[in-house]
């Protein structure tokens, strides 16, 4: 059974760094047909795609345009896991963020492109 | 970026009763390799988000055939046949035909 297991600070002062790791059991990080994402949900901002992390022969990364300058997200072959920094957050960056596969085919070999594991979620609290 | 946009935002069902909820996108999504990839999800109070749909009506494994979807290009629909008091939550409509992935604003069932 595939699962996602969600790890990381529920409180980060503003100005400095959200970390959070999704350890994955039953895939691989490295896997050639998932991309390993991150979400996050705040009633502001309903839910938002932040980026993904993924390996087709070499490791590559996307990312939202409105996160894309304090966004790193890294992939850990030895761990099978991977994680999500962001920096110089503010309160706008309090929410529930999640981890999420996005597998790229179905149980019948066809493309589908659709997010079909999620971690728990953490919330991160953005506060002095 | 592709706006996506949720009709109607509440909606309040009797049990064993249809529900219905649009999702329209500010453009089509139809993918390069002729394929649209529009998901649905079903969150539950205090749960992460649920894939019940995928590529337009596609149901996912495990997912019950009471929920539908259809549409093409731009518009699109989840139908649930018959509501279930396991049915209450929020729903989204989620389009992977383009980068950055968006998400609708939520359409929530709740029980009359």
């Amino acid at each position: 059974q595939v699962q996602l297991q969600q790890s990381g600070p529920g409180l980060v002062r503003p100005s400095q760094t959200l970390s959070l790791t999704c350890a994955i059991s039953g895939d691989r990080v490295s896997s050639n047909s998932a991309a390993w994402n991150w979400i996050r949900q705040s009633p502001s901002r309903g839910l938002e795609w932040l980026g993904r992390t993924y390996y087709r022969s070499k490791w590559y990364n996307d990312y939202a345009v409105s996160v894309k300058s304090r966004i790193t997200i890294n992939p850990d072959s030895s761990k099978n896991q991977f994680s999500l920094q962001l920096n110089s957050v503010t309160p706008e960056d309090t929410a529930v963020y999640y981890c999420a596969r996005e597998g790229d085919y179905d149980n019948s070999g066809y493309n589908a492109f659709y997010f079909d594991l999620w971690g728990r979620g953490t919330l991160v609290t953005v506060s002095s | 970026d592709i706006v996506m946009t949720q009709t109607p935002l509440s909606s309040p069902v009797t049990l064993g009763q249809p529900a219905s909820i649009s999702c329209r996108s500010s453009q089509s999504l139809v993918h390069s390799d002729g394929k649209t990839y529009l998901s649905w999800l079903q969150q539950r109070p205090g749960q992460p988000p649920r894939l019940l749909i995928y590529k337009i009506s596609n149901r996912f494994s495990g997912v019950p055939d009471r929920f539908s979807g259809s549409g093409a290009g731009t518009d699109f629909t989840l139908k649930i046949s018959r509501v279930e008091a396991e049915d209450v939550g929020i729903y989204y409509c989620m389009q992977t035909t383009q980068f950055p992935r968006t998400f609708g604003q939520g359409t929530k069932v709740e029980i009359k």
